[in-house]
């Protein structure tokens, strides 16, 4: 079965500093590994994925993840934070291709000090 | 860019009362999933839709639920008889064959 963990429940910090948001994983096959951000009264916006090939994903708003095969990880950075970056992230780990429901982590609130 | 809708966006009931929440998946896309998210909780699996039938679903998702695809373009959950504790966020989503959900705003329930 599929798990994911989100190691903070709650991050801070200031305008301009690095974004490290934690996710590990288990699954009992190579798993697809997603980012959603929710910004709050808002649905959940797909910020990255990694299925296949480069471990390394880009995806919006300068975000990138890595996924790490021997860690079961997929931490998601940001090299600078904005005030706009505030909200729930949550990553979620899919064992399928297609039609699979995800398995969603606990989620990470992102606090952005000025 | 298209996206999935859903509606109502806030639904309050009462207790033992039965709701439709709606969702219009992106036309392309042939999964549908619904999602709840209790208060202050992380997202949870309720059950997926393809080809006209249930693919899977969770515990949570038991006789009280249901899911149709009445025409074309929509998707609905019912809840028959509504506790306290289906109060949530419920988000609808959709997929192609490939693997990314696309998620809509949410419909948040309220059961008084």
């Amino acid at each position: 079965a599929q798990s994911v963990t989100q190691l903070g429940s709650h991050v801070s910090v200031s305008e301009g500093a690095l974004v490290l948001l934690r996710c590990n994983y288990s699954s009992s096959v190579p798993p697809y590994l997603f980012w959603y951000v929710q910004y709050p009264n808002q649905g959940l916006q797909l910020l990255l994925k990694y299925t296949t090939g480069a471990t390394l994903v880009k995806g919006i708003n300068g975000f990138e993840a890595e996924f790490k095969k021997s860690e079961t990880s997929f931490h998601l950075t940001k090299p600078s934070a904005h005030m706009s970056d505030a909200a729930e992230y949550f990553c979620a780990v899919s064992e399928r291709s297609y039609g699979q429901n995800f398995v969603f982590g606990p989620g990470t609130r992102l606090s952005v000090l000025p | 860019e298209p996206e999935v809708t859903q509606t109502p966006s806030h639904q309050v009931t009462q207790m033992g009362q039965e709701v439709i929440l709606r969702c219009v998946p992106i036309s392309n896309h042939l999964y549908f999933y619904w999602y709840r998210q209790i208060l202050g909780q992380k997202v949870e699996f309720l059950v997926s839709f393809y080809n006209n039938e249930i693919s899977e679903k969770s515990e949570i998702f038991d006789d009280q639920f249901s899911v149709e695809r009445p025409d074309g373009s929509n998707f609905t959950l019912k809840i028959r008889s509504t506790k306290l504790e289906d109060s949530a966020m419920y988000f609808c989503a959709s997929s192609e064959w490939q693997e990314t959900q696309y998620f809509g705003p949410g419909t948040r329930l309220l059961v008084l």
